[in-house]
């Protein structure tokens, strides 16, 4: 079964540190989306893309987060300093982008900065 | 952005029907109304979506109000591996963006 592929599936690292998240669509799905989910806030939408292009990204905090798509088959979160506050599971998400389409989500990415 | 309103929590009797509501007072119409569910530590997963009409999948069946102010899940025959949060969410026709609300987390009894 064809699937999203995230990796890595957990990280830990220090406060300040780079951390890069990285997302493999689904093979011929033109959307991606990035979710952040916590216990407290749920499921975020932080960022999507469709052909490539970012057509939202107003869910990120701008002056540390920041999302690509450098070609069709891969998407990358970074964060930048990283913060104890960005620990969250980071889930990727694909689509075809159709009307209607359904939402294929990864395993998610749990990020814990100490 | 529109915006659903569903119970907290449910609880059900494994092999019985069970039925999530969701409240959408603000639906346009040009909106879909989706389900997704997530299991405990995995992403969350497609469940039905529709328009208008109700709809039948081999997980479930939507029911959709006329006036698609409101909707419901049914899941026929639950069973434990029903258990899990179930979203429901509403999407412009071309599909711009999916918010997830807080769902409802499902709790199937033995």
């Amino acid at each position: 079964d064809a699937r999203v592929t995230q990796t890595p599936r957990h990280k830990v690292t220090e406060m300040g540190q780079e951390v890069t998240m990285r997302c493999q669509p689904i093979l011929g799905h033109n959307t991606v989306f990035w979710y952040r989910q916590t216990m407290m806030q749920g499921l975020e939408l932080l960022a999507y893309f469709r052909n490539r292009a970012p057509l939202d990204d107003s869910g990120m905090p701008k002056d540390r987060f920041s999302a690509e798509m450098p070609d069709a088959t891969l998407a990358t979160l970074k964060i930048q300093p990283s913060e104890p506050r960005d620990s969250a599971v980071y889930f990727c998400a694909s689509a075809l982008g159709g009307v209607g389409e359904k939402l294929f989500f990864g395993s998610g990415t749990q990020l814990s900065v100490l | 952005d529109a915006k659903t309103t569903q119970p907290n929590s449910m609880e059900s009797n494994e092999e019985e029907p069970v039925h999530l509501p969701c409240n959408h007072s603000t639906i346009s119409g040009t909106d879909y109304i989706h389900w997704y569910r997530q299991l405990p530590s995995q992403g969350p997963e497609y469940v039905i979506h529709g328009l208008t009409s109700n709809v039948n999948n081999r997980m479930a069946s939507l029911a959709i109000a006329e006036d698609r102010k409101s909707s419901t899940l049914i899941l026929h025959r639950a069973t434990l591996r029903d258990a899990a949060v179930y979203y429901c969410i509403l999407s412009l026709y071309n599909f711009n963006k999916f918010y997830f609300g807080s769902g409802t987390k499902l709790n199937v009894k033995p």
